[in-house]
């Protein structure tokens, strides 16, 4: 049971380059999210989806696209990366309704 | 404004000494409210889930507790394997299910 995989584990982007970041879960939740991790401040809400075909912001959403066309897959782009997207990037997904997310391992991106 | 606090920031503990960790929280609806470890490089990793004031959860060496205001998360004789950072959420009522994090306490259990 692989539970959330994410991918990749590492990047490095030039400023203006684009990416997607992959997110995939094998418990059938309904619930898939995004967040970034950055020193200091927490984990904060990218992106989120309750369900396949759904998208809703999150807390800081500016700079970043996401798309669920299968309910197991969550990705997120970042069209033109800048430095200030340097972060490590988690996907959890949880099955509502009051139980608890599930983390990947998390995608570092450096923005150079 | 939805705010989870964490405090302490960062602790250190011998092995064996006893402490706690706080979580306060000021949300317009709580529907929960988790603890999380994370080691340094990887996810955050579920610990307990707590839904009501008066709840308590027990897992080894660890004990979470809810009043209407914060959590306790009591680590009764730490080990060393016990160092990690431990994250507090909570979720709010609603279709959305989010979650709010705190910024964490880092532990360092020394032998």
């Amino acid at each position: 049971n692989a539970g959330v995989t994410q991918t990749p584990k590492f990047r490095v982007l030039k400023t203006g380059q684009s990416m997607t970041l992959l997110c995939a879960q094998d418990m059938n939740h309904e619930y898939m999210y995004w967040y970034r991790q950055d020193p200091g401040m927490g984990l904060r809400l990218i992106h989120y989806s309750v369900g396949e075909g759904t998208t809703a912001k999150g807390e800081v959403p500016d700079g970043y696209n996401v798309s669920r066309l299968k309910k197991q897959n969550f990705l997120l782009g970042l069209e033109s990366a800048a430095p200030s997207q340097t972060s490590v990037y988690f996907c959890a997904s949880s099955y509502p309704p009051n139980t608890e997310a599930f983390f990947g391992q998390g995608t570092r991106l450096t923005v150079v | 404004e939805d705010q989870v606090t964490q405090s302490p920031e960062a602790l250190r503990l011998q092995e064996g000494e006893s402490s706690s960790l706080n979580c306060s929280y000021t949300v317009s609806g709580l529907r929960g409210l988790f603890w999380y470890r994370q080691d340094p490089g990887k996810g955050p990793e579920f610990l307990f889930t707590l839904y009501s004031a008066g709840e308590e959860k027990e897992k080894e060496r660890l004990k979470a507790t809810l009043t209407k205001k914060e959590s306790f998360l009591h680590i009764t004789a730490p080990k060393p394997e016990d160092s990690a950072t431990y994250l507090c959420a909570v979720q709010l009522g609603g279709a959305t299910n989010k979650l709010i994090f705190g910024t964490g306490t880092l532990l360092a259990v020394q032998p």
